[in-house]
């Protein structure tokens, strides 16, 4: 265990609909990473966040969003979602926000778009 | 997008075996890390390489890192069952932080 929680665990939406997702860092973590991961691929960086603002943002569109916390606890976002959306979405925590360290990832929030 | 490749993609063997794994990578790094996944949860962080290191080792684990071939290895001695999950090399680029993620290799340990 890492003590990184991810919830909920599984969800289905509907084509068009919005999610959130929803993540508890390490203590003492101040950085927080999302990455989707399709099946059989590997994860895929959506964005990253320190001290609450954004801090790099890979090749996702605008409808994924995120926000950070004071507590460093982080939300994900995606609207109009897409049937492709499908996937696992993963949500990693690390001390400082130089990529020199091990990240912590949670179990996953799996979502199924139909 | 994927940095690097695994391979190979799938790896079964047998109990007690060496398990060795390769990844390759397309542009200069700062660090490289191995993670392995079990069915499809959450990443487990197995070893980190820097880009001025060799080689490295934990427990079981070895891993080698060849900048000038822009690849790496990890090795896995004495393999057991519990090792079956699948396996991810992530790079960190100079000055970022994101980590960049291949396809994995997918390891089978046969009792």
């Amino acid at each position: 265990e890492t003590g990184v929680t991810q919830s909920p665990t599984h969800l289905i939406k509907t084509r068009g609909q919005q999610v959130t997702l929803r993540c508890s860092s390490q203590s003492g973590h101040n950085t927080v990473s999302w990455y989707q991961q399709a099946l059989g691929q590997g994860p895929q960086f959506i964005f990253q966040y320190y001290r609450e603002e954004e801090n790099g943002r890979g090749n996702f569109p605008p409808r994924f969003s995120g926000l950070q916390f004071p507590n460093y606890s982080s939300e994900l976002n995606v609207n109009a979602l897409e049937l492709d959306d499908s996937a696992l979405y993963l949500c990693a925590s690390s001390q400082y926000a130089t990529g020199e360290e091990e990240a912590f990832f949670g179990q996953g929030t799996r979502l199924t778009v139909v | 997008s994927q940095q690097g490749e695994e391979d190979p993609q799938a790896l079964s063997i047998q109990e007690g075996e060496n398990a060795t794994m390769n990844c390759s990578y397309k542009t200069s790094i700062n660090n490289l890390q191995w993670y392995r996944q079990n069915s499809g949860r959450g990443l487990v962080h197995l070893i980190l390489i820097r880009s001025n290191e060799r080689e490295k080792h934990s427990g079981r684990l070895r891993v080698t890192l060849d900048t000038s071939k822009k690849s790496s290895s990890l090795l896995i001695t004495a393999s057991r069952a519990a090792d079956t999950a699948s396996y991810f090399c992530a790079t960190t680029g100079a000055g970022s932080y994101q980590l960049t993620f291949g396809k994995g290799t997918k390891l089978s340990v046969i009792p």
